[in-house]
């Protein structure tokens, strides 16, 4: 059972355009999200996270959105980079669940300069 | 800083054989897991431990042993290896129970032939 859910395996985008890369998750406890990029030959490296307490969370070129109705999270690059280009997870967590970390199967995205 | 360092990066297992997947940090992180990435499957949750004495069970904790002997190690054991464990594995070290950022090693990559 796939609590979250990543449902588009890849994304291509022309550079400078944006990117918006989605996640869904069933569990309703879960009460944090984190992005994670991942780059080949790498362990993923954190990005950006929200608390279930905000609906959009910014830092520089990327913008997380969280939707709790609909139990729906999206990331946002604006404009895209080629170094951009990279597998991207989303992950989520629940406070009463001892604080695991559940991660969906990952983006592609790739950035066409 | 070394961070999370992982031993091996590769390795070829026949299938039975048993064999440890090292993990340390030295953050003084509490908390430490272990993920298997697979095609399509993203990051599963195996084991964490949120402090030495104390593991739990993740998603797919089958035929993997982990202990916590002390704050900086956590290896992962697997006593007879099956071609079903042939996958990427990532230790993960954070601050506290696994929200926030978590600092990943660069991947271990096993063959079970």
């Amino acid at each position: 059972d796939q609590q979250v859910k990543q449902n588009s395996p890849s994304l291509s985008v022309q550079e400078g355009r944006i990117s918006i890369l989605n996640c869904d998750y069933t569990n309703s406890m879960f009460d944090y999200f984190l992005w994670y990029k991942k780059y080949p030959a790498e362990g993923p490296t954190f990005l950006i996270s929200i608390s279930s307490i905000k609906d959009k969370n910014e830092d520089g070129r990327f913008t997380v959105f969280l939707n709790k109705s609909a139990k729906h999270l999206s990331l946002h690059i604006v404009p895209s980079q080629p170094g951009d280009s990279a597998v991207y997870f989303c992950a989520a967590s629940a406070w009463n669940q001892g604080g695991k970390l559940i991660f969906g199967q990952g983006t592609e995205l790739s950035v066409k300069p | 800083n070394a961070g999370v360092t992982q031993t091996p990066k590769f390795q070829v297992l026949k299938t039975g054989q048993s064999m440890t997947l090292q993990c340390a940090q030295d953050m003084n992180h509490e908390y430490m897991s272990w993920y298997r990435q697979d095609p399509g499957m993203g990051l599963r949750l195996i084991h964490y431990s949120v402090g030495a004495g104390i593991t739990d069970q993740g998603e797919v904790p089958n035929g993997y042993n982990v202990s916590r002997s002390t704050t900086e190690d956590f290896p992962l054991r697997l006593l007879s290896a099956a071609p079903s464990q042939t996958s990427v594995y990532f230790c993960a070290s954070s601050y506290w129970q696994g929200t926030g950022e978590l600092f990943f090693g660069e991947g271990s990559r096993l063959t079970v032939l």
